[in-house]
Order: structure tokens, then C-alpha cells, then sequence
């Protein structure tokens, strides 16, 4: 079974610094991607970055990136130059598909706050 | 930009009582999840629909739960008789297609206690 595990539940950052968050996961697929998704407080989760598994490059969104080592099944997430908006919880996870039908399997979450 | 809604943002019930959580994923999205976390606890998917029935569902989806789109914009999970382990967030949340390139969309979440 699927499962991904955040072994950081909460973690803190100087703002403008860089902080990076954990993940690891298991998996007997060979092709697959893996999601962060951002939970602002009282706010929906929304997609902060995704890595298909074939993809050898890390994927970058702006200030957002990812340290990628499909081997080790370490997926963590690197945030440059932190801002105040930045703070959240942070969830790592895991997609299954079966038959057309996606399901999220996410770990437990990291709560990120920036000092100002 | 479009976002999934979700009401009530709180609803407070009593152990044995039926409730209804109600989502309005985006429109032309034609797939449709739940999921839940309790406090402290992951996200765990309960459930997902497509093509008007249900695709797959986790062994927490048991007879109690159900889910509807009774109006081709609403889409409703059903909780027959709360049990006080139910009290949960309960997140829905809606994509265009399934796959990796598909994003979920998710609401706000609705935060059900049980008494």
C-alpha cells in the first residue's frame, strides 16, 4: 500500500531565509507523481507543486522547489526567500490511480511559520 | 478564479442524527471527492464520483456514509446516523479529468462535531 509519511510536524523559518520540508513515501509503481499542497489557516489546500516520478529534473515554481530522489522515495520541498503568506500547513501526497479514478493519499502534515 | 465551496463551515450535531455537507465543485470539473481529516490526524479520501456514481470508495466509506449530485451543481455527502468518531473536517474537492496533470481542487472544509 500506498503511504507517505512527514516527519516534520511543524517546523519554523526566518523570513527571507530558506526552509525545506520532508517527505518520504512508498510505492511499488514505477511511474508516478507526487503533490505539495499548501493549507493556509481557514483556507482551502491549493497545489503548490508537482514531480512526475520520470522526470529526472526537480520541478521549480517560482520560489518553490522540490528535491526529488526517487530511489530513496524522498520527495521534500524547498521554499526560497520566505514570506509572511508562506506560513501554513504543508501536505505531502501521493496520487493513485486505478481505473481512470485518482485518489490522494497525503501525510500528516507540516505546520511552517515565519518569523518576521 | 473558480473555487469549490462548501457549507456549512461548521455544523455541531448530536450522536445519531443524520447531517448532509454540501459542496459546489467547479462547473465543468466532472470529478468529485471526499475526504476527511480528523484533529490531529491526515487527510484520508473517503470517496469519489464520477459519471454520476461512485468510483471508489475507503473502507471508512461504510453504509452510513453516501454521497449525490442531485442537481448537476451540488454534491452532497450524507451522513446517516453520526457517530461521535465522525467528527472530522470533511474536504470536497473537484478536477477536470484524473490523472497527473489533473489538479484537485479542494473547498474550504466543513468542520463537523459530533456530541
Amino acid at each position: 500500500a500506498q503511504t507517505v509519511t512527514q516527519s516534520q510536524p511543524e517546523m519554523s523559518v526566518q523570513e527571507a531565509e530558506t526552509v525545506t520540508l520532508s517527505c518520504t513515501y512508498d510505492t511499488s509503481e514505477s511511474d508516478y507523481y507526487l503533490f505539495w499542497y499548501k493549507q493556509p489557516p481557514s483556507r482551502q489546500m491549493i497545489l503548490v507543486i508537482r514531480q512526475e516520478a520520470y522526470k529526472q529534473q526537480n520541478a521549480t515554481e517560482n520560489r518553490f522547489s522540490v528535491n526529488f530522489q526517487k530511489a530513496a522515495k524522498s520527495f521534500s520541498l524547498k521554499i526560497s526567500d520566505s514570506q509572511l503568506g508562506d506560513a501554513a500547513m504543508y501536505f505531502c501526497a501521493y496520487p493513485l490511480y486505478r481505473a481512470g479514478n485518482e485518489k490522494l493519499t497525503f501525510g500528516t502534515g507540516t505546520r511552517l511559520t515565519i518569523i518576521p | 478564479e473558480p473555487e469549490v465551496t462548501q457549507t456549512p463551515s461548521h455544523q455541531v450535531t448530536q450522536m445519531g442524527q443524520e447531517v448532509i455537507l454540501r459542496c459546489v465543485p467547479i462547473s465543468n470539473h466532472l470529478y468529485f471527492y471526499w475526504y476527511r481529516q480528523i484533529l490531529g490526524q491526515k487527510v484520508e479520501f473517503l470517496v469519489s464520483f464520477y459519471n454520476n456514481e461512485i468510483s471508489e470508495k475507503s473502507e471508512i466509506f461504510d453504509d452510513q456514509f453516501s454521497v449525490e449530485r442531485p442537481d448537476g451543481s451540488n454534491f452532497t455527502l450524507k451522513i446517516r446516523s453520526t457517530k461521535l468518531e465522525d467528527s472530522a473536517m470533511y474536504f470536497c474537492a473537484s478536477s477536470e479529468g484524473s490523472g497527473g496533470p489533473y489538479e484537485q481542487y479542494f473547498g474550504p472544509g466543513t468542520r463537523l462535531t459530533v456530541t
